[in-house]
């Protein structure tokens, strides 16, 4: 499958302040990337999908002016939480997605962990 | 909108014994579900993938059945062994879009 890494893997930071996280497809062009979050034990929701060169559309409940999705170009999306609060301190995955061959897949990245102070 | 169970939440077997996950989902019309594993702290590893007009997965001592009419999956795992230890997410994919579980943690104890 496609690699997919994001950078940072973990991140803190203090409350008030703005943190950036990219999502980049090594491999593959990613016509679609999607955001999860994650906090502790439980699972993984989408936030936002994004594809590439559009506006993000973000799922009920997100903030889309809290959560800044850009996706510039295939392979690289962005996530920015602004003026991040300590309810933002969670894990968050993004996920590449789009055709292989005759089916639709999606790569998952590792992950990052923010903690907001 | 798609709700995605898994039972149990947990689970703790002695090594050698075959693991059996169970997922249940709202909608059956899915393209795809997918089985996920997530060690503590890390991102997930795929699995499985089940297209819609499969009924089973295989591999290695993996094996997962899909009934997409009853709105269920299930992961096996046969001969467990203690790096088996992690959670196991289920996802299924409506118009591109996954919805996960909540997930079952398994536990193998040597």
């Amino acid at each position: 499958g496609a690699v997919v890494s994001q950078h940072p893997s973990w991140v803190i930071c203090k409350s008030g302040t703005s943190v950036k996280i990219e999502c980049r497809s090594l491999d593959f062009q990613a016509t679609t990337m999607f955001w999860y979050r994650q906090f502790p034990k439980q699972s993984l929701m989408l936030m936002a999908t994004s594809n590439e060169g559009s506006k993000a559309t973000y799922e009920q409940g997100v903030e889309k002016d809290k959560f800044l999705i850009n996706h510039a170009s295939l392979t690289l999306s962005t996530l920015t939480v602004t003026s991040a609060h300590p309810e933002d301190s969670s894990f968050y995955i993004c996920s590449a997605g789009g055709r292989v061959g005759s089916s639709y897949e999606q790569y998952f990245g590792p992950g990052t962990r923010l903690t907001v102070t | 909108k798609q709700e995605v169970t898994q039972i149990p939440a947990a689970l703790s077997v002695p090594e050698g014994e075959n693991l059996v996950l169970n997922c249940s989902f709202t909608d059956s019309a899915i393209y795809n579900l997918q089985w996920f594993r997530q060690d503590p702290g890390k991102g997930l590893t795929s699995l499985l993938l089940i297209q819609s007009s499969q009924r089973e997965q295989t591999s290695g001592r993996l094996n997962a059945s899909l009934d997409k009419s009853s709105g269920r999956s299930t992961l096996y795992i046969a001969a467990s062994q203690p790096g088996d230890s992690a959670t196991y997410l289920c996802a299924v994919d409506n118009d591109y879009k996954l919805s996960f579980g909540a997930g079952t943690t398994v536990t193998v104890r040597a």
